[in-house]
């Protein structure tokens, strides 16, 4: 039973536009969220999270917006870039003090020069 | 700022041989997790420790796989008579409680023969 789904195994964006990656959840426990990237041979980097008391949070050209409601989320890199070609991995918490991450099964993006 | 640090880098060993992973998290970080990915999934949580005490584990993680933090420093994880399905990347991470994100190493590849 995946609780966080990232139906999209890749995306292609074109150089200075916008990159949308999605992320579903099914466990209303869950009460923090995070974007981790990977690019081969390396360990997921942190990017960005977000509380559920919040709906939007932004750093540099990455945005992160929640939907509780939904139970959905999304990243957007504005202006994409070449360099942020890679794996993009959401996941989630629950709960006070227990800070065990659940990850969806990532999202290959692709910026074309 | 030396980050997350994993040993071996890849590990290659027969069926049914013991092996061990080691993990040296960011010195200041109270917590540290363990995960295990497979090709084409996220990140899956194995165990986590507060300082040396274990307070989690998954039930991904059988009889075979026993991981220590003996002075709540760095952190062991052994698995036990490996089977094929052992094969996959072996991942640390680690934060200071109450502070997230988790900073994740580069993670030692399983390669069971």
């Amino acid at each position: 039973d995946q609780q966080v789904k990232q139906n999209s195994p890749s995306l292609s964006v074109q150089e200075g536009r916008i990159s949308i990656l999605n992320c579903d959840y099914t466990n209303s426990m869950f009460d923090y969220f995070l974007w981790y990237k990977k690019y081969p041979a390396e360990g997921p980097t942190f990017l960005i999270s977000i509380s559920s008391i919040k709906d939007k949070n932004e750093d540099g050209r990455f945005t992160v917006f929640l939907n509780k409601s939904a139970k959905h989320l999304s990243l957007h890199i504005v202006p994409s870039q070449p360099g942020d070609s890679a794996v993009y991995f959401c996941a989630a918490s629950e709960g006070t003090g227990r800070r065990a991450l659940t990850f969806g099964s990532g999202t290959r993006l692709q910026v074309q020069p | 700022d030396t980050g997350v640090s994993q040993n071996p880098r890849h590990k290659i060993t027969k069926r049914g041989q013991n092996v061990t992973f080691r993990c040296d998290p960011i010195s200041e970080h109270n917590r540290l997790y363990w995960y295990r990915q497979t090709l084409g999934q996220g990140p899956e949580f194995l165990t986590y420790f507060q300082n040396e005490a274990q307070l989690e584990k998954s039930r991904l993680l059988s009889d075979r796989f026993s991981a220590e933090r003996p002075k709540g420093s760095f952190s062991t994880l052994e698995i036990q008579r490996t089977e094929q399905g052992d094969s996959a990347m072996y991942l640390c991470a680690s934060s200071f409680a109450g502070r997230e994100p988790q900073h994740f190493g580069d993670g030692t590849r399983l390669s069971i023969l």
